[in-house]
């Protein structure tokens, strides 16, 4: 079945450590999102793409880096220079014939000790 | 610049009550999308419903339905008959009709219902 994957559920890293998450489709959609949630924040874009080897910041990117080497996979780094890094991060895809086909994955839920 | 508001932050009710989660959008341009998602403990996003702008008819889904109003800028949903499992956190987002847009969410409404 087609969908997107992200890895882990749950992730532990201690303060001052780079993380990276993996977000994978195989839906071949062009589009893929980063969303950072914090409770009663709702979800706040953190990086978005719509072709590979290309991307854009979103309202929140200081802090992260992401990369989009190949259409299927987009991952996104959380480094040290992100004062809060402790949120829970969904990923998403669209396909770029429809401008409201959003597809997204389970999450991952980070906590920096 | 998009912006999507849901002024309730956190709505209670007892089981089989009716409950409306108010969602208001902001958008110079005239075609758009809009959305609502359920999210429940588990944390992955359910959709529930797309609605583009011209389309401003009202829509039922079992006990669920959905008043789009351009007129007042609004997408309210409401849920008849609530049920435990209608505990969730609800979101309403917004997306243009162009490429290279993003969706834009509310901070989401938390909804208790309890027996």
């Amino acid at each position: 079945d087609g969908g997107i994957t992200q890895s882990p559920k749950y992730l532990f890293r201690k303060e001052g450590q780079n993380v990276t998450l993996s977000c994978e489709q195989n839906l071949n959609h062009d589009a893929m999102y980063w969303y950072r949630q914090d409770p009663g924040q709702g979800l706040r874009l953190i990086y978005y793409s719509q072709i590979v080897n290309d991307f854009q910041k979103g309202d929140i990117a200081e802090g992260y880096s992401v990369s989009r080497e190949k259409k299927e996979s987009f991952p996104l780094t959380v480094t040290s220079a992100q004062k809060n890094p402790t949120a829970f991060y969904l990923c998403a895809s669209k396909t770029s014939t429809m401008n409201y086909g959003y597809t997204f994955g389970s999450g991952t839920r980070l906590t920096v000790v | 610049a998009q912006k999507v508001t849901q002024a309730q932050t956190e709505i209670s009710v007892v089981e089989k009550e009716d409950v409306t989660l108010d969602c208001v959008y902001e958008t110079r341009d005239t075609t758009y999308y809009l959305f609502w998602y359920k999210q429940p403990p588990s944390g992955e996003l359910v959709f529930l419903i797309r609605r583009n702008s011209f389309d401003e008819q009202n829509e039922i889904s079992g006990r669920y339905s959905w008043n789009f109003q351009k007129s007042t800028s609004s997408f309210n949903f409401t849920i008849t008959a609530s049920q435990v499992v209608d505990s969730a956190v609800y979101f309403c987002a917004l997306t243009l009709n162009q490429a290279g847009t993003a969706l834009i969410f509310g901070k989401g409404t938390t909804l208790s219902v309890s027996s």
